[in-house]
């Protein structure tokens, strides 16, 4: 089993949708949960960070931790067509200066 | 702010020759960098960390007399493609650790190797 587990999709949706991505892992040291957006041939940039378990919004943007069930998701409303990127959970023990493990990330298209 | 660089962003050299890949932190000082491959649809895989002044640890498999990584600066830190093949063709991606904000790792745009 894989530490981080992440269907790649491809997922489609219409513009203003709402899109739910999500990983799961086995590791139970993770305590950071990050969620970064790629852009095609960028370099990755961080959409969202939760530390431990609970959930934390930030505009159309909401990240979901369940520890108990080693399951992070994020959620995107009103999805734009700006928001078609790649998106990949990430997360490590001890933060930042720790490594990062990345799921494979999911292809997101969202279609105007 | 929080800004990382990488130079070259495209490189394409012949077989058997050594490329060097630059990673910066313009406007913060980073302890620790990190250096991803990343393959055409694939997750990144981190192929060493690098602390400054002193050697860098590589992941499982991948090798260190190939890939060479210098964190000569709190800013300043370089891998080397030696005798480079086709099959390193890849896109490399460095990050940075923040020193303040400590969850935080932050990206290069990354560098497309293409080994012709």
């Amino acid at each position: 089993q894989k530490e981080v587990e992440q269907d790649p999709g491809p997922l489609s949706v219409p513009e203003g949708a709402i899109v739910s991505l999500n990983c799961t892992y086995s590791n139970s040291a993770f305590q950071y949960f990050m969620w970064y957006r790629q852009y095609s041939r960028k370099g990755p940039e961080l959409l969202m960070y939760t530390y431990s378990s609970g959930n934390k919004e930030d505009g159309r943007f909401t990240a979901q931790v369940d520890k108990s069930s080693k399951y992070i998701s994020l959620f995107i409303r009103d999805s734009q067509p700006s928001d078609s990127a790649t998106y990949l959970c990430a997360m490590s023990g001890q933060g930042g200066s720790e490594k990062l493990v990345f799921g494979k990330g999911t292809k997101l298209t969202v279609n105007p | 702010g929080a800004v990382v660089s990488q130079h070259p962003s495209r490189v394409i050299c012949k077989s058997g020759t050594s490329v060097k890949i630059e990673c910066r932190s313009l406007d913060f000082q980073a302890t620790t960098m990190f250096w991803y491959r990343q393959f055409p649809k694939k997750s990144l895989m981190l192929m060493a960390t690098s602390n400054e002044g002193s050697k860098a640890t590589y992941e499982q498999g991948v090798e260190k007399d190939k890939f060479l990584i210098n964190h000569a600066s709190l800013t300043l830190s370089t891998l080397t493609v030696t005798s480079a093949h086709p099959e390193d063709s890849s896109f490399y991606i460095c990050s940075a650790s923040h020193p303040t904000n400590s969850y935080e790792q932050y990206f290069g745009p990354g560098t497309r190797l293409t080994v012709t």
